[in-house]
């Protein structure tokens, strides 16, 4: 089972950022922080990944902390189209497969 | 075009048919697998392929089976379908380990067992 942990949902404005938080309680040295997003009727996309550093994208930033037991995806303006489920997942112990999760429903006002 | 394509994208069954989900990929990855949605519960893998000699079963294997034809194909079979299988199915494609690779979903098929 994913042993990642996010809130069921939260709600942003559209063209305001949003800092979506994810807790990995069990994650090991080498495990990547995956985040990945579900749009309504759409298979999941990548949004982006890191190990230790703090990464951006075009879609978006990840923010890992020291500690590496908690991650915050950041989306910097959300827009509409942002409005989506959200999974965080980590390597699981260096398993082959990534576990998905309940994942996170995000909600983005106009 | 897509790069991972499913078809069928919807299918209605009997219960006790046998079914075939089919998965093609252009992306050339050799890591294939099978994933199944449920409401509420997130995305559940069933099987997946490292290549086409190497087969591999996920948390909820039992009750299907699968068949890698090719690098660019990866089916999914129901012998027996029973309406607890009612779910979405996507299959996936990465170029290595899920670790630090992309996985890349297809668009899903909507299954209805009756």
């Amino acid at each position: 089972d994913a042993k990642t942990t996010q809130p069921n949902s939260m709600e942003s404005n559209e063209e305001e950022p949003v800092h979506l938080p994810c807790n990995h309680s069990t994650i090991s040295g080498t495990d990547y922080i995956h985040w990945y997003r579900q749009l309504p009727s759409q298979g999941p996309e990548y949004v982006i990944h890191g190990l230790t550093s703090n990464v951006n994208n075009r879609m978006a930033s990840l923010a890992i902390a020291e500690d590496r037991k908690s991650s915050t995806l950041i989306l910097h303006r959300a827009t509409l189209r942002d409005a989506a489920v959200y999974y965080c997942i980590d390597g699981q112990g260096g398993s082959e497969k990534l576990v998905f999760g309940k994942g996170m429903k995000l909600t983005v006002n106009p | 075009d897509a790069d991972v394509t499913q078809t069928p994208r919807n299918r209605i069954t009997k219960t006790g048919k046998r079914i075939m989900l089919e998965c093609s990929q252009t992306k050339g990855h050799d890591r294939m697998y099978w994933y199944r949605q449920d409401p509420g519960l997130g995305l559940r893998l069933i099987y997946y392929s490292f290549d086409v000699k190497d087969i591999n079963k996920g948390e909820i294997s039992d009750g299907y089976s699968v068949s890698r034809q090719a690098q660019a194909k990866f089916s999914l079979s129901l012998e027996s379908a029973i309406p607890n299988q009612t779910a979405l199915y996507f299959c996936a494609t990465s170029a290595g380990r899920p670790q630090s690779e992309t996985q890349y979903f297809g668009p899903g098929t909507r299954l209805l067992v009756l």
